[in-house]
């Protein structure tokens, strides 16, 4: 059981460049989200998705697109790489479990910056 | 808007101290609330949940407390262990859908051997 997984660790682009972080999960969880951490402003909600197919955006969702094609798999996709993307990438899942219990699982993180 | 605030940002103690970290939220209309720890350049790891209907829940050496009405959440430490030594964040879930949680700012924490 490997928890959350995130690939790359770290990751430098240039600005306008593509690139797609992956995340995935083996515990069966139906939530998966993406977040964002900067300096002093705590973690901002990307995408999240509540199951297979079904995605939404969060509070900073420009310049990132997400699918939900399988239950394991959330990958963020940035389209057009800027310097205001650099930051730490966090993916987490929970399950929809029981009424208030669900626990946030977070996976290592992704180092990101765009030049 | 939610938004969550954690008072101090940074706090430096002697090892064998209980110490108390804040987190103040804006809006009381919440579904739970979670303290994590962060290492450096690791991941969130769940310390508490507490859902909205309680008002503490205990692990260990640690204790979270809820008052809701005034939008305040505490983490109690007791006798800190250089261990202990990481970013303490709140973080508040809005509701039931998906994973709607408003993070604090987190407080770093280092407990001096």
């Amino acid at each position: 059981n490997a928890g959350v997984t995130q690939t790359p660790k770290f990751q430098v682009l240039k600005t306008g460049q593509s690139m797609t972080l992956q995340c995935a999960q083996d515990m069966n969880h139906e939530y998966m989200s993406w977040y964002r951490q900067d300096p002093g402003m705590g973690l901002r909600l990307i995408h999240y998705s509540v199951g297979a197919g079904i995605t939404d955006q969060g509070e900073v969702p420009n310049g990132y697109n997400v699918s939900r094609s399988t239950t394991e798999d959330f990958p963020l996709r940035l389209l057009s790489a800027a310097p205001s993307q650099t930051s730490v990438y966090f993916c987490a899942s929970s399950s929809s479990g029981t009424f208030y219990t669900d626990t946030q699982y977070f996976g290592p993180g992704t180092r990101l910056t765009v030049l | 808007k939610q938004e969550v605030t954690q008072i101090p940002a940074a706090l430096s103690v002697p090892e064998g101290e209980n110490l108390v970290l804040n987190c103040s939220f804006t809006d009381s209309a919440i579904y739970n609330l979670q303290w994590f720890r962060q290492d450096p350049g690791k991941g969130l790891t769940s310390l508490l949940l507490i859902q909205s209907s309680q008002r503490e829940q205990t692990s260990g050496r640690l204790n979270a407390s809820l008052d809701k009405s005034s939008g305040r959440s505490t983490l109690y430490i007791a006798a800190s262990q250089p261990g202990d030594s990481a970013t303490y964040l709140c973080a508040v879930r809005r509701d039931n859908y998906g994973q709607n949680f408003v993070f604090g700012p987190g407080t770093r924490l280092s407990v001096l051997p």
